[in-house]
């Protein structure tokens, strides 16, 4: 039982380039999301999901994209990468939506130049 | 505006004491309250959590406190012990969508 994975662990990309953040659970969890860290603001909500082919915007979701075609798996888009998307990105998932606690992967660190 | 707040970045306490961490919301919607533990290069952990119907909720070492009048939540670790040296972060839960505070760097010096 591997929980939630996040590849890759490190990422440096260019202003403009695309590329996609992947997140996998083998908890059969209905629920998972996505949330960028950055200093002093905590963790924000980019998106979550409910369930497979069900996604809506959390916090903090222009410039981003999700997708949700299986259970296990909720990949997140960068259309066209900018300086302001620097930040730690964790997934996250749970039984279901709500009252239950959130299991973390352990974080992609994005840089942008 | 952010609808949870921290505003103690950082807490020192000796080993053995007991440490409180603080938490602040201001949207009254909120129903569910979690505190995650976070090391360095690791992702969150779950610690403890309380439903808006209760106003406290203990988990060995770990006291979790909820004054809704006030909008304040807090977390109790009693005694403390230099391995809880961590950011915590409080979180709350409306509707599908959870927000979290800005997070305390608990140190515990032995």
């Amino acid at each position: 039982n591997a929980g939630v994975t996040q590849t890759p662990k490190f990422q440096v990309l260019k202003t403009g380039q695309s590329m996609t953040l992947q997140c996998a659970q083998d908890m059969n969890h209905e629920y998972m999301s996505w949330y960028r860290q950055d200093p002093g603001m905590g963790l924000r909500l980019i998106h979550y999901s409910v369930g497979a082919g069900i996604t809506d915007q959390g916090e903090v979701p222009n410039g981003y994209n999700v997708s949700r075609s299986t259970t296990e798996d909720f990949p997140l888009r960068l259309l066209s990468a900018a300086p302001s998307q620097t930040s730690v990105y964790f997934c996250a998932s749970s039984a279901s939506s709500g009252y239950n606690e959130q299991f973390f992967g352990p974080g992609t660190r994005l840089t942008v130049l | 505006d952010q609808q949870v707040k921290q505003n103690s970045p950082s807490l020192s306490v000796q080993e053995g004491r007991i440490s409180i961490l603080n938490c602040d919301y201001t949207n009254s919607m909120f129903d569910y309250f979690l505190w995650y533990k976070k090391y360095p290069a690791e992702g969150p952990t779950f610690l403890i959590s309380i439903s808006s119907i209760k106003d406290k909720n203990e988990d060995g070492r770990f006291t979790v406190f909820l004054n809704k009048s006030a909008k304040h939540l807090s977390l109790h670790i009693v005694p403390s012990q230099p391995g809880d040296s961590a950011v915590y972060f409080c979180a709350a839960y409306n509707f599908n969508k959870f927000y979290f505070g800005s997070g305390t760097k608990l140190n515990v010096k032995p």
